[in-house]
Order: structure tokens, then sequence, then C-alpha cells
């Protein structure tokens, strides 16, 4: 399942596919971006980082791609699993302090 | 669980009465930011401290707001004459240094009545 064009609010994926999160940024200052997940009730979950010497960064099932270019920022989930079904949210920042949080894609993950 | 902390998780109170909030960062993080985040939208920032300094305040922080951490460890959020408005999620998040990932704690929900 992927998020098409800029932002969608929403992602439903079927269990086991990939998954991709698209993120417009908007300041092109920014340099230092971070994915985090929230689940209902609980705070924003460090995800993973990039930064803007970087065009893309993996993690344990993740992986971040930075096109500076466009200002765009995409998370790519492997193996979708039930546990991931939450709100994820692309934050940017150009100052190493106060994060700019976009609008949020709440990801469904069918069984 | 060496997470960021914040108490209380809840709090309801009616219009007009003060509330304070607290936030118990991860260990040896320099960095403590608030954040406040309203229903279906991300987290707004809302002001940091490098220790106990409090470098940056948001202008979503009216006067009504004060933040303090007094010995570079826990910080509190005070809001005095609590508002409608108001209600929200409380988050605190604390970072080791620059440009090093902020983690959140789970927030302390506000809700006036």
């Amino acid at each position: 399942g992927e998020s098409v064009g800029l932002h969608l609010p929403t992602l439903s994926v079927q269990e086991g596919d990939n998954s991709i999160i698209n993120c417009a940024y908007s300041n092109s200052a920014s340099d230092y971006f971070i994915w985090y997940k929230q689940e209902s009730g609980k705070g924003p979950q460090f995800i993973i980082d990039i930064r803007s010497n970087m065009d893309k960064r993996q993690g344990q099932r993740v992986t971040v791609l930075l096109n500076k270019t466009v200002k765009h920022l995409s998370l790519q989930i492997a193996a979708t699993q039930p546990g991931d079904s939450a709100v994820y949210f692309c934050a940017e920042t150009y100052n190493d302090y106060k994060l700019s949080f976009g609008a949020g894609t709440t990801v469904t993950v069918r069984a | 669980d060496t997470g960021v902390s914040q108490n209380p998780r809840h709090k309801i109170t009616k219009r007009g009465q003060n509330v304070t909030f607290r936030c118990d960062p991860i260990s040896e993080h320099n960095r403590l930011y608030w954040y406040r985040q309203t229903l279906g939208q991300g987290p707004e920032f809302l002001t940091y401290f490098q220790n106990e300094a409090q470098l940056e305040k948001s202008r979503l922080l009216s006067d009504r707001f004060s933040a303090e951490r007094p010995k570079g460890s826990f910080s509190t959020l005070e809001i005095q004459r609590t508002e409608q408005g108001d209600s929200a999620m409380y988050l605190c998040a604390s970072s080791h240094d620059r440009n090093q990932p902020q983690h959140f704690g789970d927030g302390t929900r506000l809700s006036i009545l």
C-alpha cells in the first residue's frame, strides 16, 4: 500500500505487504528529519531520522528516503504487521530544537 | 523503564483553575522540550530547555503559561487561569544534544470543564 501523491490522511495495507508513507515538508532550510509513530493514547515514538546530507537511511524493516529537490520525505515499512497500525508523523527542523510536524497519516493493517 | 515520564496522565479541571504538569526526562539528556497536541493534529512546539536555561518560547505560550527546569533535571509546566482552549495533550520530550532525536513521553491530557 502507498499513500499516493504528497500526502493522504489514511492508508490501508494488507498484512505482509510493504507500506509507503509520503510527506511533503515546507521549509527548504530544514536539515534534520524524523519519522514518528503514535498509537492511541500514547506519545510519538521515534522510528528513524535522516540528515540533509543523506538521501536514504535504513533501519529495522524501515527505510527513509529524502528528496530535497522537491522537499519530499517517505517512510517505507517492509512486511507490514498488525502492530504497525498507528498514526505516522514526519517532522522537520532547521534550528535543531523546534520540530515542525506534518498532519499525520493513519495506517490501518488488514489481516 | 528509562523513558520520558509525565505526570499526571490525565487532568480534569474547571475553567479558571491553575494546573501544573511534571516531566522527568531520560537520564543525562540535556535538552527538554514541551509540545501541545490537539485532536487530529501533530504536536506543536511550546518551549525548550538546555539544562536549566529556557532558550526559546513559542508565541503559543501566552503569559498564562510558565515552564521551569530548576536543576536541569525534571521540568514543570504551569497553566494559570485555564481556558477552554487549553484542552489538549501536553507532551514532553528530551534529547541528549542538538540534532539528536527527541524522545517523547506519553503526555498529560488536560480537559477543561
